[in-house]
Order: C-alpha cells, then structure tokens, then sequence
C-alpha cells in the first residue's frame, strides 16, 4: 500500500457523534486525498490536500472536515456522524497534481465506518 | 476496503485465457487514464496508465488501449491467472480524477 496507513481500520460509531479518521504516508508526497466508496459508485472525492495547511473541497464534502499539519497525516473528520456517511473511506497520495508528472494516486487500505 | 459492488459488471474466464475489460469515460478532454485492481478487503492497487497521447502502453502481462474516437479504455490480461481474480476500474483525469464504478473479473481454474 506504498507506505500509506490508515486508522482507525474498522469504526462503529452513532449518529451525532464525531469521528476522525487518520491517514499517515511515509513517501512524502505532496497531495493526499480522501474518498469514500459506496456500492455501485466509483471512488468519490470528500477533500484533498496540497500542500500541509492547504486543502480543498472535492465533489461530496458536505459534513467532512479535513486537516494538514504534517506532511505526513491528513485528517478527515466528520463533524456529527450521519447513516449516510456509512462507507469504506479511502486515503490516496500522489507526487504531483492534476497535470502533473507523476499524478498516478496510490491508495491506503481503507477504513470501513459504520454510522448506526 | 470491499466495493461490495452488488450491481458491477462481470466476466469470467478461464485460468490461461486472455481478460479484456473495457470502459468507457466520459469527458474528451481527459487527458490521463488509469487502471486500478481492487482486491476484497484491500484498497485499490495502480497497474497501469496512459496519457492522452498514446493509443496503447504495455506493462507486465497488461495492455492499456486508449480510443479517444469513442472515448473508450481497455485493459488486457494476458494468461489470467487466479490471482488476478479482482475489480478492476479506471479513472479518468480532467480537473481532478474521475473513477468508473469498475468490472468484477472472475478467473476459474
């Protein structure tokens, strides 16, 4: 999984409640990203990030917050946790960005959260 | 990570045939592909990609064919194995990367 961790791996957790979700890369990429991945959906961006500090919405991004401190963590948060965010949440990484050489993104191993 | 994908294409095929798995994107404008393998429980694994320039670009046991004409990829296995039993996707880059929900390959022995 090109250097990339995720935890937690498994979560189960109420509606209402807050939930973060940690993703550390020891490749020291520039851009990392946060999916979710639903039955019958490609990947879906939530966020991504730029550079430590600098992130961006991407195509479903309402109820999640994201964090760059480090190079190396990124931080997705759900602010109060809805059944719908029920999925399996990915973390990529990659070189570059759009455009870029080495755009190819690698995945983590996912963490499947549960919203009862 | 399992795309459960109760709804995805299948194709099975036999141990030692060739696989070929297609997709069809969506923008004419994008300018680089990529093809993914996703294991059950695993996260997705690049395999290969193509930029918009190039018809075809070949890995281990892998071929990517890109026709920008009818805005359609494919990914050749050859000798498929057991092994290579996953989902496969591709993704799409315009703005950012675009993923297709993906196609189950069943390989039986």
């Amino acid at each position: 999984d090109a250097g990339i961790t995720q935890s937690p791996r498994h979560k189960v957790t109420e509606t209402g409640t807050p939930v973060t979700l940690r993703c550390h890369q020891t490749e020291n990429h520039r851009y990392m990203y946060w999916y979710r991945q639903d039955p019958g959906h490609g990947l879906r961006l939530i966020h991504y990030s730029y550079g430590v500090k600098d992130t961006d919405k991407g195509e479903v991004s309402d109820g999640y917050s994201v964090s760059r401190s480090k190079t190396e963590d990124f931080l997705l948060t759900l602010e109060s946790a809805t059944s719908s965010q029920t999925s399996v949440y990915f973390c990529a990484i990659s070189e570059s960005g759009p455009g870029g050489f080495s755009y190819e993104q690698y995945f983590g191993p996912g963490t499947r959260l549960t919203v009862t | 990570g399992e795309n459960v994908g109760l709804h995805l294409p299948t194709l099975s095929v036999q141990e030692g045939d060739n696989s070929i798995i297609n997709c069809a994107y969506s923008n004419s404008a994008s300018d680089y592909f990529i093809w993914y393998k996703q294991e059950s429980g695993k996260g997705p694994q690049f395999i290969i990609d193509i930029r918009s320039n190039m018809d075809k670009r070949q890995g281990q046991r892998v071929t990517v064919l890109l026709n920008k004409t009818v805005k359609h990829l494919s990914l050749q296995i050859a000798a498929t194995q057991p092994g290579d039993s996953a989902v496969y996707f591709c993704a799409e880059n315009f703005d950012d990367m675009r993923f297709g929900a993906g196609t189950r390959l069943t390989v039986k022995p």
